[in-house]
């Protein structure tokens, strides 16, 4: 079945670290992917898609066919990047199961 | 414009009762969506449409009902209320349909506890 997984529930990283939040796809062929992002007390948001090659907030994220992965990445975190992360497939109706990033000051 | 709002923000419900969870959205877009986000989990798909009078089921539509007898509307029916439905649900809209990389818009979120 096509899904994406994302391994991590919970990171938490200093302010001015490197963050890295990891996406694995499980399906073959050329995969448009989706980072979605929740802050508190706000509604689900689109962050940044791979097709688009952005960089939203310093955040970018590479399709990696190899390794099957799309990870975000923002090389110095800022504390209002603490939120809900989600990666999602474009091919299907899904989302994974989100990683809560918080930011230590 | 307020894109899609859901209505209402929070419900408590007793096991067996029924509701109906609303959702509207005022962009025009053809593809409407409801998903449920359970704690620590990610969001899993109801139900989902692609047109006035057009639904189809997601990945876990038993216990629910939905109708789309227009454009904005798409609502979301409770018809007996069980624990299992204790839920944060969220709608979303796009205006292309998702399964070709579509951007979704979503609500706010409908808090929901069957007790």
């Amino acid at each position: 079945a096509q899904r994406v997984t994302q391994p991590e529930k919970l990171l938490s990283v200093f302010k001015g670290a490197p963050v890295e939040l990891k996406c694995n796809y499980s399906y073959s062929g050329s995969p448009e992917l989706f980072w979605y992002v929740q802050y508190s007390r706000q509604r689900l948001q689109l962050l940044l898609r791979h097709i688009s090659r952005e960089s939203i907030k310093g955040f970018t994220a590479d399709l990696n066919k190899g390794e099957t992965s799309f990870h975000l990445k923002k090389p110095f975190a800022q504390e209002e990047d603490s939120a809900m992360y989600y990666c999602a497939p474009g091919e299907k109706l899904t989302f994974g199961t989100g990683t809560r990033l918080t930011i230590i000051p | 414009n307020a894109g899609v709002t859901q209505t209402p923000k929070f419900r408590i419900l007793k096991i067996g009762q029924s509701m109906t969870l609303q959702c509207a959205q005022d962009m025009n877009h053809n593809y409407m969506y409801w998903y449920r986000q359970d704690p620590g989990m990610g969001l899993k798909l109801i139900y989902y449409s692609v047109g006035a009078g057009i639904t189809d089921k997601g990945e876990v539509p038993n216990g629910y009902n939905v109708s789309r007898s227009t454009t904005e509307d798409f609502p979301l029916r409770l018809e007996l209320a069980a624990p299992s439905q204790t839920s944060v649900y969220f709608c979303a809209s796009s205006l292309l349909h998702r399964a070709i990389n579509e951007k979704l818009f979503f609500g706010s979120g409908t808090q929901l506890s069957v007790l």
